[in-house]
């Protein structure tokens, strides 16, 4: 069965701080990783991976994906309260057929 | 552009009885996903349609079903309702999952008495 891992489970940390969140995975047929920001609504795309060791990078977050050690980090500086979430990993796992595992999330609060 | 829509937002019902639910692409998008969120569980896959050809399923019962029109809108079917039905159902919408982002709806909220 198919397995995505977050952690932490949840993290309060301080307006500026550097955060790092983890995401490692078990699947048959690995296609691709995601990860999504859910505040209280409808989750939203943040990246898309599918090469090792590319870091993608949108302002104060990025990403990068090591598809040997079967691991994923997303990292956001000089955090801010509007970073408060829950970050959401989820790894295409379907082959030529789209299946989408999610990982249980990170609650990350920040605090001003 | 207009965003995903779902309809209804909210819906109450009671255990035993079916619902359906509603879900509206963006525009030119074909495929259509599928999700439950319980805060048990988390966000679980139910299905994904492509050019109304479903190309994956979750592990849900068959009461759970779905399809999806030409015009790329999709409904989803549950049957027999339970009370652990009880949960958050988004979809969300994209060119090709594969290769494109997805935009979720925001939701329709079902509640089994």
């Amino acid at each position: 069965e198919d397995k995505v891992v977050q952690s932490p489970l949840s993290l309060v940390v301080h307006e500026g701080d550097t955060v790092t969140l983890n995401c490692s995975y078990e699947v048959t047929n690995f296609r691709s990783l995601l990860w999504y920001k859910q505040e209280k609504k409808a989750p939203t795309f943040l990246f898309m991976l599918t090469s090792s060791g590319i870091e993608k990078k949108s302002g104060r977050l990025s990403s990068i994906l090591d598809k040997k050690e079967l691991f994923s980090i997303l990292n956001i500086t000089a955090t801010q309260t509007g970073d408060s979430a829950v970050y959401l990993c989820a790894v295409n796992s379907g082959g030529s057929n789209y299946k989408l595992t999610f990982g249980k999330g990170t609650l990350l609060t920040v605090n001003p | 552009k207009a965003g995903v829509t779902q309809t209804p937002r909210y819906l109450i019902k009671t255990r035993g009885q079916q619902v359906t639910l509603s879900c509206s692409p963006i525009s030119g998008h074909r495929s259509v996903s599928w999700y439950q969120q319980t805060p048990g569980q988390g966000l679980q896959f139910l299905f994904e349609y492509f050019s109304e050809t479903q190309r994956n399923k979750g592990n849900f019962p068959g009461r759970f079903s779905g399809r999806q029109f030409s015009n790329s809108r999709s409904e989803m079917n549950v049957s027999t309702l339970e009370l652990g039905d009880s949960a958050l159902y988004l979809c969300a919408s994209s060119l090709d999952p594969d290769f494109y982002e997805q935009f979720f709806g925001p939701g329709t909220r079902l509640t089994v008495l």
